[in-house]
């Protein structure tokens, strides 16, 4: 299974809504990632997880919260969000932080209304 | 300040008319310069990683290339199906290990 799963594959919420968007691989990498992507643009670091532990967080605003709950499993908590923050969310695993090759999911592309 | 820079920023070809895709870069450092290719609302999939200049990776109608300042990807009689946008980032060799990636160049092939 060379797959990372994301869902939901799209999502609308409102600006006072909370949501969680759930990002899962049975790869056995050791390395977790959430992008933001706006359209023709490229993906934008938000977060990395190694070993579940959290790693790098790209100054990204508290309405977004990261969640790593176990090796396999990755969660962006979503409160309160703007307009601004539509845009497809990408979850990543690579085997461990410092290895290369990146595997994407497929993504979920949100609308804040 | 690392950098990553792709031209062109749109290509149409005809299917069978070869090109190539340019990745310019500035990086202290470089660990490994990556392509990756996109179809629109998906996410980006691996393609090909370089790690020194005069190194070559091929795939199928694919060729990358790197020099010590830029990458090329090559592509030889393209197919409807090779349109995508063709993403280009790089890793430093010390420090964090954050992609940098370049804007991409979306390639349209028409039959």
């Amino acid at each position: 299974d060379t797959e990372v799963t994301q869902t939901p594959k799209h999502l609308v919420m409102g600006m006072t809504n909370k949501k969680s968007l759930k990002c899962e691989q049975h790869m056995g990498h050791r390395a977790m990632y959430w992008y933001k992507q706006k359209a023709k643009k490229p993906p934008e670091l938000m977060f990395v997880y190694s070993y579940e532990k959290l790693s790098i967080n790209e100054s990204v605003p508290s309405r977004f919260s990261p969640e790593c709950p176990n090796s396999s499993l990755l969660n962006l908590h979503l409160h309160a969000l703007q307009p601004e923050d539509s845009a497809l969310y990408l979850c990543a695993s690579s085997l461990g932080q410092g290895d290369e090759k990146l595997f994407f999911g497929s993504g979920t592309q949100l609308s804040v209304l | 300040e690392d950098q990553v820079t792709q031209s062109p920023e749109a290509l149409r070809l005809q299917e069978g008319e070869s090109s190539s895709l340019n990745c310019s870069y500035t990086v202290s450092g470089l660990r490994g310069l990556f392509w990756y290719r996109q179809d629109p609302g998906k996410g980006p999939e691996f393609l090909f990683t370089l790690y020194s200049a005069g190194e070559e990776k091929e795939k199928e109608r694919l060729k990358a290339t790197l020099t010590k300042k830029e990458s090329f990807l090559h592509i030889t009689a393209p197919k409807p199906e090779d349109s995508a946008t063709y993403l280009c980032a790089v890793r430093r060799a010390s420090g964090t290990y954050k992609y940098i990636f370049g804007t991409g160049t979306r390639l349209k092939v028409l039959a």
